[in-house]
């Protein structure tokens, strides 16, 4: 257990649907980033946060938002989903941007 | 533009050898390196991570280099392993400007019995 928590493991939706990921960083890490993974593919970075406000933005769609709450705890949202949004969504944190992140398990969504 | 380039994007060993894997960035100002190892469908795990001064860091089987000068890093694997089957990938951070770390598209590195 890296004390990253995702939730939940796997997400089958349609088309068109809207869903949100959850994730809860390591005691102690104010940053949380998010990573998309297709496959084969390399970690792509989406957005980060840092004690709950947006710090950067990567290759993140419109259709997609983020957030972090007081608790420090992040959801990012996808909306008017594609097939081409199946991925793997890694999120991970740290105590900042200079040192090694920890990732959690993912969230494999797949739309169909 | 910042960018990580790994090599080879594939390799397989059989069990019992080294290995080498690298990583050249175009990174600046480089602030560190780190070297992941992501299992399939699994999140990437931290191996080490080094700061411009340091040249060699071990962790276990693990050896990693890092040559500032020419913006070269590699990842040295002694008596594989099974279990080191995975995607190794290299990421670079910057100390100015972007927080946003620039990631290698990995190794595949597959050991065989």
């Amino acid at each position: 257990d890296s004390g990253v928590t995702q939730t939940p493991k796997h997400l089958i939706t349609a088309t068109g649907q809207r869903v949100t990921l959850r994730c809860s960083p390591r005691s102690g890490d104010l940053s949380v980033y998010w990573y998309q993974q297709s496959l084969d593919q390399g970690l792509q970075f989406l957005i980060q946060y840092y004690n709950g406000e947006e710090r950067a933005k990567g290759n993140i769609l419109e259709r997609f938002s983020a957030q972090q709450f007081p608790d420090l705890h992040s959801e990012l949202n996808l909306s008017s989903l594609e097939l081409g949004d199946s991925a793997l969504y890694f999120c991970a944190s740290s105590v900042d941007s200079n040192y090694g992140y920890t990732f959690g398990s993912g969230t494999r969504l797949t739309v169909v | 533009k910042n960018q990580v380039e790994q090599s080879p994007q594939s390799l397989i060993i059989l069990e019992g050898k080294n290995c080498t894997l690298q990583c050249n960035y175009t990174v600046s100002p480089f602030s560190n390196l780190r070297w992941y190892k992501q299992d399939t469908g699994r999140g990437p795990v931290s191996l080490t991570i080094m700061t411009f001064s340091e040249n060699t860091k071990s962790n276990r089987r693990y050896t990693a280099t890092l040559d500032a000068d020419t913006k070269q890093s590699s990842l040295h694997i002694t008596a594989s392993q099974l279990s080191d089957s995975a995607s190794y990938i290299c990421v670079v951070s910057s100390s100015g400007g972007s927080y946003i770390p620039t990631f290698g598209r990995g190794t595949s590195l597959i050991v065989h019995p």
